[in-house]
């Protein structure tokens, strides 16, 4: 089955403490992308990749860090949490940025 | 000014119902264009691309207007199901995505 996994979907941990929410598809796509959504502002991007070893900064990057050293994986990597990362992040997937996304189950994350 | 904003709603309508929403964009340059749906807290699902010339998929029609800068939707003979937030997603380059915060549709029997 075609899909993007996300993992942890549920996280609560403190300020400071390092986390990582893995992002995997199996479409073989190039264009991987990683967003927050909080009410009343939609769904902004915080990083993506266009292929391996390429990332670039979306509306949002800081705070995260991202790596891509395989086509199907593209980790989120928070190094030092803040209450303010409080959100729910979504992954997708897609072949270009043209085409259509396949997004993640989403992952709520809440920093205390 | 955002560069994509849409009337967050909620727009309620009655079974059978004819609702449109609008969405406009900031970049005259943008390239792509997209409506997706998201049910509460869910990930967003793509309903439909929109193409210059217009484009229908069954009861929803998507628009877009580049000297105006917004694309439409239209949904015809509302269901029930369609109730759910409508995303406006926009490529202002050929790498970034900026998606709207969303209409909310509530579809009352």
């Amino acid at each position: 089955e075609a899909q993007v996994t996300q993992n942890p979907r549920y996280l609560i941990t403190v300020t400071g403490k390092k986390l990582t929410v893995t992002c995997s598809q199996n479409m073989n796509h190039e264009y991987m992308s990683w967003y927050r959504q909080d009410p009343g502002l939609g769904l902004r991007q915080i990083y993506y990749s266009m292929n391996v070893e390429v990332t670039d900064k979306g509306d949002v990057p800081e705070g995260y860090k991202v790596s891509r050293k395989e086509k199907r994986n593209f980790p989120l990597i928070l190094e030092s949490p803040s209450p303010n990362q409080t959100s729910l992040y979504f992954c997708a997937s897609s072949f270009s940025p043209g085409r259509t996304q396949y997004f993640g189950p989403g992952t709520r994350l809440t920093v205390l | 000014r955002k560069e994509v904003e849409q009337d967050p709603g909620p727009f309620n309508v009655p079974e059978g119902a004819t609702v449109a929403f609008n969405c406009t964009y900031s970049n005259s340059a943008s390239q792509s264009f997209f409506w997706y749906r998201q049910d509460c807290r869910k990930e967003p699902k793509l309903l439909m691309s929109v193409y210059s010339s217009g484009n229908e998929d069954g009861r929803f029609t998507a628009q877009l207007n580049r000297a105006s800068q917004y694309i439409s939707l239209l949904i015809r003979d509302s269901k029930l199901s369609d109730s759910a937030t409508y995303l406006c997603v926009v490529t202002p380059r050929g790498d970034k995505l900026i998606f709207g915060t969303g209409t909310r549709l509530q579809v009352f029997p």
